[in-house]
């Protein structure tokens, strides 16, 4: 495996389901993201980790509840979600966070989440 | 402040035709500007991006021109090619706050032979 890996690509949930994204970076990189892309909307930061470290929550519900084991895994456990939360939910890494002009960031292909 | 404003919201173009997607930005302390691109099932990858000291930078045949006074920067597609029809994301942030890019809402790009 190469790059930035998602698992599920799909998922279809109930609004009282406990689910989990999971996202893997092969890159060697110390800072993992979570983005949410909607439809025809700007593409969302949602939280940052930098040396396992959360760094950046943007007032994201808490519903949404990352975690990040080691600099390589990052997942977004979902609980209660609502409907309006269904969106492509992206993992992106990069080299470290951002604090130089060379912190390119490397999206993974993303989870296509819909929440009944 | 913080808003990308991104235009057209779709484009249709020939094979062999320019394409030309807009943004505008607000915040005057942004100097980095990305263009991503994303193809269907794949997340968004980085394409080229500019920084305020120069006005054209290009890369093959896609060019970013930087209007700072006027807050605008757009992407040139030359000689398009129906392997270039992907969603294009304008962004914008700071050179040293890469991780917190302000992303605009996309262009659907289709080129058509």
């Amino acid at each position: 495996e190469t790059g930035v890996t998602q698992t599920p690509r799909h998922l279809v949930m109930g609004m009282t389901n406990k689910k989990s994204l999971k996202c893997e970076q092969h890159l060697g990189h110390n800072a993992m993201y979570w983005y949410k892309q909607s439809a025809k909307k700007p593409l969302e930061l949602m939280f940052v980790y930098s040396l396992e470290e959360r760094v950046e929550n943007n007032s994201v519900p808490s519903r949404f509840s990352p975690e990040c084991p080691n600099s390589s895994h990052l997942f977004l456990h979902l609980h209660t979600l609502q409907p309006e939360d269904s969106a492509l939910y992206l993992c992106a890494s990069s080299q470290d966070r951002g604090g130089s002009a060379l912190d390119e960031q490397f999206f993974g292909p993303g989870t296509r989440l819909t929440v009944l | 402040q913080q808003q990308v404003k991104q235009s057209p919201q779709s484009l249709i173009v020939q094979k062999g035709g320019i394409s030309i997607i807009n943004c505008a930005y607000e915040n005057t302390a942004f100097d980095y500007f990305p263009w991503y691109q994303q193809f269907p099932g794949k997340g968004p990858a980085l394409l080229i991006a500019i920084r305020p000291d120069v006005s054209e930078k290009k890369e093959g045949r896609f060019t970013i021109s930087f209007n700072k006074s006027a807050k605008q920067f757009s992407l040139h597609i030359m000689d398009s090619q129906p392997g270039d029809s992907a969603t294009y994301f304008c962004a914008a942030g700071k050179t040293y706050n890469t991780d917190k890019l302000i992303f605009g809402t996309g262009t659907r790009l289709q080129v058509f032979p």
